[in-house]
This record gives structure tokens, C-alpha cells and sequence, in this order.
């Protein structure tokens, strides 16, 4: 059973909704992340929170929106999306100065339409 | 800018053959981790490596780090159809965990 949890797992979504992805993890570390996977594309850091603040977001359209309400949980919003934000969504969490070990969530399939 | 190569690509063998998949830079990088992803989950660490040289086996995986830290391969003795998976490896530079490199990965099929 993994220790982080992705909600939900498969998202189809027309252009003008507003969605929202969740992740809880379970494992107590201080940093969370998200991470874009698309085919032919290496893995896509968008946003990083360390001790529930924002340290990094790696140029991320406005249409994307992290919040980190705690250090358990993470959100990402989305609205207004285009067809090539399809692709699947990675929640990771790590212990900042552990072993740099990521562990994921299953990921959010998101199609958007 | 791809800064971290895999290949190949894609692998597809049958059980109990060997293969190595390599992952090569012209960067140095401090660590280098290898993940893999089976269908419909998320990656999961396999291995980390840091010292130059450095070789690590896992059952019937063996990694190892080149000596300069631009590159590394994975080893798989006698496939088994469970290791069937996307291979990943990512680079730390400068000891920032927090943003790695990643490479495209190496899609294996082990067919029984």
C-alpha cells in the first residue's frame, strides 16, 4: 500500500470547468511535489512545498494552482485547461535532507477535452 | 536541452534473457537514482547511487555508477515478466534533491 494517495485517479474535463486534484501522504515528510508526465517527455516539475511553503514552481501556466493547506496534503487546481495539459499528474513527497528519495502517488489520469 | 539520454527506448525480450539499459550525461551529478513504473502506478525507487565506480546489485538488478558520475547503467540477469515497467533514472546536482533531472526512461517488456 503506498504511502501517498492520489485522488482522483482518472479526470476528463472540458476547457471551462475548474477541477481539483488531491494528495495525502502518509509518511510524515516535510516536502511535497508535483510532477507532469506526458509521452516523449521527460518527468515536468511544477511545483514544490517544503514545510507547506511554495519554494519552487518552475514556470507553470496560472491555469494550474498548488495549495498546501498542511504538510499531509496537496492540492492542484485547474480551470481553463487546454487539450495539451492531458496527460498524467505525480504527487511525490520526500524527507528534505534524507536520502532524496521520492516517493509517489499513483497519479491522476487528466484528459482534458 | 536533454540532459540525461536513455536507451533504448524500448526492450522487448523474452524471460530469462539478459539486458543492460544505460543512462548517460555530459553533466557530473552528485546521486543518481533509478526508478521504475509499472502500468497505472507511480515510480518506485530502485536504487540510489553516489560514489563514482559505485556498483549495487538488487536481486537480479545490478547498477552501477561510471566513474566520472555522467552515467550509469542498470543490469538485469534472467528477466523475469515482473520486471516488465518504464525504467527512470534522475540526476542530483549540487545536492539539491528537490530538483532532479530525468531522464525518458526505457520501456521493458518481458514476454513469458
Amino acid at each position: 500500500e503506498t504511502g501517498v494517495t492520489q485522488t482522483p485517479r482518472h479526470l476528463v474535463m472540458g476547457m471551462t470547468n475548474k477541477k481539483s486534484l488531491k494528495c495525502e501522504q502518509h509518511l510524515g515528510h516535510n516536502a511535497m511535489y508535483w510532477y507532469k508526465q506526458s509521452a516523449k517527455k521527460p518527468l515536468e516539475l511544477m511545483f514544490v512545498y517544503s514545510l507547506e511553503e511554495r519554494v519552487e514552481n518552475n514556470s507553470v501556466p496560472s491555469r494550474f494552482s498548488p495549495e498546501c493547506p498542511n504538510s499531509s496534503h496537496l492540492f492542484l487546481h485547474l480551470h481553463t485547461l487546454q487539450p495539451e495539459d492531458s496527460a498524467l499528474y505525480l504527487c511525490a513527497s520526500s524527507q528534505l535532507g534524507g536520502s532524496g528519495e521520492l516517493f509517489f502517488g499513483e497519479g491522476s489520469r487528466l484528459t482534458v477535452l | 536541452t536533454q540532459l540525461l539520454e536513455q536507451s533504448p527506448q524500448f526492450l522487448s525480450i523474452q524471460e530469462g534473457e539478459n539486458l543492460t539499459v544505460y543512462c548517460n550525461s555530459s553533466s557530473v551529478f552528485s546521486s543518481l537514482q533509478w526508478y521504475r513504473q509499472e502500468p497505472g502506478e507511480g515510480p518506485v525507487l530502485l536504487v540510489t547511487v553516489v560514489t563514482g565506480g559505485e556498483v549495487k546489485k538488487l536481486k537480479r538488478l545490478t547498477f552501477q555508477f561510471g566513474d566520472a558520475r555522467k552515467d550509469s547503467s542498470l543490469h538485469i540477469t534472467a528477466a523475469q515478466p515482473g520486471d516488465t515497467g518504464l525504467y527512470l533514472c534522475a540526476g542530483e546536482r549540487d545536492g539539491n534533491n528537490r530538483k532532479l533531472i530525468w531522464g525518458l526512461g526505457t520501456s521493458l517488456a518481458v514476454n513469458p
